[in-house]
């Protein structure tokens, strides 16, 4: 079964260093999202991302996220300046389409930041 | 807005014995709800769905939830626990409209004894 992968699984950062984190989403999907886990609270959802556009953020994501897909597999998330409360679970996920297809998810990215 | 409320932090249950997960939910419209399973490491899996057809719905390794408007619950149920269930489970609802937002549940992590 396609899978979303995500790297790289680990991430360690210095605070106000630029991090990239990683994403192939499933070849034919079209729609692709980024969520976050904090330790111990909710997946909260950061942004999503059709036809090279943004088409919902949330409040999170602030000036200092960044998303691209810079060629026809990659979709990354670019956070400019890591502040220590950016440290968190981040998730990829994919959708075939934005009614009735559900999110897949990729195994996430631990970033640490220090 | 939409909002989804996990009753129980922790559930411990033996093997072989039936697992509850509680969900409720509250939506401004008519909501799409869906179970998701985190095993350590791993990413977040699709354990079932429901999108306004039927209200007891089937998922995979034989949970099921049953959406209840009236009670505005959508609890997770299985007959007979098997040690490899033992993880996080979200509980996650999204606006009909689009599957773009989805708000999570705090989890409810699934201990199970042999």
């Amino acid at each position: 079964e396609p899978e979303v992968t995500q790297t790289p699984s680990h991430q360690v950062t210095q605070m106000g260093q630029e991090v990239i984190l990683r994403c192939v989403p499933i070849s034919n999907h079209l729609y692709f999202y980024w969520y976050r886990q904090i330790l111990g609270q909710k997946v909260e959802f950061l942004v999503s991302f059709y036809n090279n556009e943004i088409s919902e953020k949330s409040e999170i994501f602030d000036d200092q996220f960044s998303v691209e897909r810079p060629d026809g597999s990659n979709f990354t998330l670019k956070i400019r300046s890591t502040k220590l409360e950016d440290s968190a679970m981040y998730f990829c996920a994919s959708s075939a389409s934005q009614i009735n297809s559900p999110l897949h998810f990729g195994n996430g990215t631990r970033l640490t930041v220090t | 807005a939409q909002s989804v409320t996990q009753l129980d932090s922790h559930v411990s249950v033996s093997e072989g014995t039936p697992v509850l997960l509680r969900c409720n939910y509250s939506s401004s419209y008519s909501p799409s709800l869906f179970w998701y399973v985190q095993h350590p490491n791993k990413g977040l899996q699709l354990l079932l769905k429901y999108t306004s057809a039927a209200t007891l719905v089937k998922g995979i390794n034989g949970f099921e939830a049953e959406f209840k408007k009236s009670e505005t619950s959508f609890h997770l149920t299985k007959p007979s626990a098997h040690m490899s269930d033992a993880a996080e489970y979200f509980c996650v609802v999204s606006d009909q409209a689009g599957y773009s937002t989805l708000t999570f549940g705090k989890g409810t992590m699934l201990l199970v004894s042999p």
